[in-house]
């Protein structure tokens, strides 16, 4: 089975501060994302990375950025968290699609981030 | 662009009523895939399902079955005489393809009373 693991169910955290999410995956899966879920808007995409030390912006990036130095190992990184930034962060790994992978993404459990 | 729209926000039944989760999309794609996923209070989204926008055929797995129309854009999702497990977040979804990502609809929250 897929497993996606992020470093941290619950953080609670001050305005300003440096905030980092881990996400590993052990399926050597190309693509890794960053999700923020708030109720009624449902899940919208922080970053993507296809491959290591590569990044794209996804739909909401300011105030976020990303680091992938290992294939397994994609980090949400918040410079100076700010309490709009309080929400649940999904990470999520997947084969790109073609060759009988059809792009389904894999989930971690999600990290909820309070800032106070 | 991509888009989902899940007009339902919540939905409450009593258990063993059926009920129907609707899903319309928006694409230009021509071929393309689409998705439902579950997430339980514990968090994590659970796939349920993957359908190819060539089979129109409704898919049926147990007490879940999937109404897909092209025509009319809609890819609806019934629970047959629901439980209180089936109580969750439902997120229907369709590739981004040009980001490798998926487009979630704002999901519907199913409560299934006892």
């Amino acid at each position: 089975d897929v497993k996606v693991t992020q470093s941290s169910r619950y953080l609670v955290k001050r305005t300003g501060e440096k905030v980092f999410l881990e996400c590993v995956q052990d399926m050597d899966h190309e693509n890794m994302f960053w999700y923020r879920q708030d109720p009624g808007l449902g899940l919208r995409l922080i970053y993507f990375s296809y491959d290591v030390k590569m990044k794209e912006k996804g739909d909401i990036p300011e105030g976020y950025s990303v680091s992938r130095e290992k294939k397994e190992r994609f980090s949400l990184i918040l410079e100076s968290a700010s309490t709009n930034q309080t929400s649940m962060y999904l990470c999520a790994s997947s084969l790109p699609p073609g060759q009988g992978h059809t792009g389904e993404l894999f989930f971690g459990e999600g990290s909820r981030l309070t800032v106070l | 662009a991509q888009k989902v729209t899940q007009a339902q926000t919540e939905i409450s039944v009593v258990e063993k009523e059926d009920v129907t989760l609707d899903c319309v999309y928006e694409t230009r794609d021509t071929t393309y895939y689409l998705f439902w996923y579950k997430q339980p209070p514990s968090g994590e989204l659970v796939f349920l399902i993957r359908r190819n926008s060539f089979d129109e055929q409704n898919e049926i797995s147990g007490r879940y079955s999937w109404n897909f129309q092209k025509s009319t854009s809609s890819f609806n999702f019934t629970i047959t005489a629901s439980q209180v497990v089936d109580s969750a977040v439902y997120f229907c979804a369709l590739p981004d393809t040009g980001r490798r990502a998926l487009t979630f609809g704002s999901g519907t929250r199913l409560q299934v009373q006892p």
